[in-house]
């Protein structure tokens, strides 16, 4: 399967922890963004990569959470000093550039307990 | 950031055919219409796009009005394992982000 993968898949982490996730994007697709989802909501854009290069970050993306996509290949998104309120479902896309943007993607998501 | 109206929740019968409509009164001209399904305890799934014209593909079509500012997503004949939240929204696909509302809940009975 060359799908969009995630890892881990649940995470359950005590307040004031560091959690850092995995996202590995279909192989040839350069463009890879990052979604919150909680319950009952519609997922909420959090930041975008093409290539290495972080193009835009949501103002929902505090200062605790940061984002990386070394090698324009697979992205970590690193949240630290965890709070209650980051417990939610965080969600990888990827798509092509020059191809329809909005046909993005989506892995099986990384579930966020903070306790 | 693209605000659209949907129905919270939809009712169809297996087989029958399912109409999903959507309000986007501010959308300008260049903007795309997409729509994305997510089923339970899975990430969202692209279902189809379009501009002006009326789009069909393997898994649905897509009508959008002659002013765009509503658009309606059709299953031609829903089965069980169509039953997901629908998701409409709209962008110019220059940044490549997707504004999701609350969506549709569609339910499918045999």
């Amino acid at each position: 399967d060359t799908g969009v993968s995630q890892d881990p898949r649940h995470k359950i982490t005590k307040r004031g922890q560091n959690v850092t996730f995995r996202c590995d994007p279909i192989s040839e697709h350069n463009r890879l963004y990052w979604y919150r989802q909680t319950l009952g909501q519609g997922p909420e854009f959090l930041t975008y990569f093409q290539n290495e290069a972080q193009l835009e970050k949501s103002r929902l993306l505090s200062n605790r959470f940061s984002a990386e996509r070394p090698k324009g290949s697979f992205s970590t998104l690193e949240i630290q000093r965890t709070e209650q309120g980051d417990s939610a479902m965080y969600l990888c896309a990827s798509s092509v550039t020059g191809g329809p943007t909005y046909e993005q993607y989506f892995g099986p998501g990384t579930r966020l307990t903070v306790t | 950031d693209a605000k659209t109206t949907q129905p919270n929740s939809m009712e169809s019968n297996e087989e029958e055919p399912v109409h999903l409509p959507c309000n986007h009164s501010t959308i300008s001209g260049t903007d795309y219409i997409h729509w994305y399904r997510q089923l339970p305890s899975q990430g969202p799934e692209y279902v189809i796009h379009g501009l002006t014209s009326n789009v069909n593909n393997r898994m649905a079509s897509l009508a959008i009005a002659e002013d765009r500012k509503s658009s309606t997503l059709i299953l031609h004949r829903a089965t069980l394992r169509d039953a997901a939240v629908y998701y409409c929204n709209y962008g110019s696909g220059n940044t490549g982000k997707l504004i999701f509302g609350q969506g549709t809940t569609l339910q499918v009975k045999p």
